[in-house]
């Protein structure tokens, strides 16, 4: 069974940084480019970044580049996203993905509040 | 950016009705590859999305066939056929052509 399970989340102040993680079980892992959505309380789906299979490649939305950087270690099937100088505006619920949306975690908030 | 404009943002519905979602691209969504990395999302209450259509028309594995995607370009539809209770939910169309890729704003399937 596929099964992506994020973990990292919680409350953090403003400007302060924050480490998601997200464990990949019952699929091959380093074959497929992966990514983090996000979805702020009441809104709709906001991609925020996708890696590459090998981790060679990576891109982020304007919004969060400079501050965020998605990684991946295949030898563990985790992926990774730090996210530093945080903003109220970054307050969501993040899910871990693969690059064309196909498994889903079940998502982790952050909430980015003094 | 890629906008991608989904209508009705709602759609009230009885059971074993069909509805249709429209999804419209401001861009070709077709890749250098010619495929069209254009997908529609379930999202039930409270839960993860799921997908249900990758590239436009190919059903996810388990997704019943009264879910069909149609479409082409920058112009697409997902059809639901006989609707049933466990289909409510958001509906989102998401394309994964052009960085930053983009989501549409939702259909909400309700009960009527």
């Amino acid at each position: 069974e596929v099964q992506l399970v994020e973990s990292g989340g919680g409350l953090v102040q403003p400007g302060r940084s924050m480490k998601l993680s997200c464990a990949a079980s019952g699929f091959t892992f380093s074959n497929y480019g992966m990514a983090w959505v996000r979805q702020a309380p009441t809104k709709g789906l906001e991609w925020v970044a996708t890696i590459s299979y090998d981790g060679s490649s990576t891109y982020y939305r304007d919004s969060v580049k400079g501050r965020f950087t998605i990684s991946r270690d295949n030898a563990k099937s985790t992926l990774y996203l730090q996210m530093n100088s945080l903003r109220s505006e970054d307050t969501a619920t993040y899910y871990c993905t693969s690059a064309r949306y196909g498994p889903w975690g079940q998502g982790v908030m952050v909430t980015v509040s003094s | 950016d890629v906008v991608m404009t989904q209508t009705p943002p709602s759609l009230s519905v009885a059971i074993g009705q069909s509805v249709s979602i429209s999804c419209k691209s401001s861009q070709s969504l077709v890749y250098s590859d010619g495929k069209t990395y254009l997908h529609w999302l379930l999202q039930s209450s409270g839960r993860s999305p799921k997908r249900l259509i990758y590239q436009v028309s190919n059903l996810d594995s388990g997704v019943p066939d009264r879910f069909s995607g149609t479409g082409s370009q920058k112009d697409f539809t997902l059809k639901i056929s006989r609707v049933e209770a466990k289909d409510l939910g958001v509906y989102y169309c998401a394309q994964t052509t052009h960085f930053p890729y983009t989501f549409g704003a939702g259909t909400k399937l309700e009960l009527k």
